[in-house]
């Protein structure tokens, strides 16, 4: 069975610029969460959705915005990049938003130049 | 800062028991975790326990919690090089987990 999936694995952008990451859930998982992982520091909450319905957001600015699809996959959008959104993007998903295990994707990696 | 908290290095020699330590700070967390991050990988999860539980094993794994304390720790017996990787505990919260910033385990042969 297919794990969590990500795309792309690696992006460069400018400052200012903005960006798509997209995530696939394990097939029949709904919940999905994104964390932004900076260079030695553990993940940090971003957003989580299920149905389709945004169920938290974490201490991220407006600049971040995400959405979930009908078939559960989901995006992390981000506008006006900043040197500091460079990071490692990780997907999570789970069966339902609390109590279950939330499985990681690989990650996307963003350099911001 | 943190939530969660974790010491940031561990050193050990091959075939040694290694214990992981981290403290957090929400009583209401139902759940806690670990996972296993290796170089430019995503996070694997290695177990959870709940949080109205005391221990719980699996394989060379043993994590024990201390609900009054807000102390849990994980142990790998017989560890191995190919445990070498950077180790995060996490707290389950309503809709989100809060991570510890990892424990980077090293296993010297």
């Amino acid at each position: 069975d297919a794990g969590v999936t990500q795309s792309p694995t690696h992006l460069i952008k400018t400052r200012g610029q903005h960006v798509t990451l997209r995530c696939s859930p394990i097939s029949g998982h709904k919940s999905v969460s994104w964390y932004q992982q900076v260079l030695g520091q553990g993940p940090q909450f971003i957003f989580q959705y299920y149905e389709k319905e945004e169920r938290g957001r974490g201490n991220f600015p407006d600049r971040f915005s995400a959405r979930q699809f009908p078939n559960y996959s989901s995006e992390l959008n981000v506008n006006a990049l900043l040197l500091g959104d460079s990071a490692l993007y990780l997907c999570a998903s789970s069966l339902a938003p609390t109590g279950y295990e939330q499985y990681f994707g690989p990650g996307t990696r963003l350099t911001v130049t | 800062g943190e939530d969660v908290e974790q010491s940031l290095f561990l050193s050990v020699r091959e075939g040694d028991s290694s214990v992981i330590n981290c403290t957090y700070t929400d009583s209401s967390s139902t759940y806690l975790y670990w996972y296993k991050q290796e170089p430019g990988a995503g996070l694997q999860l290695l177990t959870y326990i709940f949080s109205n539980m005391d221990m719980k094993q699996d394989q060379r794994l043993t994590v024990l919690l201390n609900k009054k304390d807000k102390h849990l720790s994980l142990r790998i017996a017989d560890t191995q090089t190919g445990d070498s990787a950077i180790y995060f505990c996490a707290e389950g919260r309503s809709n989100d987990m809060r991570f510890g910033a990892g424990t980077r385990l090293t296993v010297k042969p």
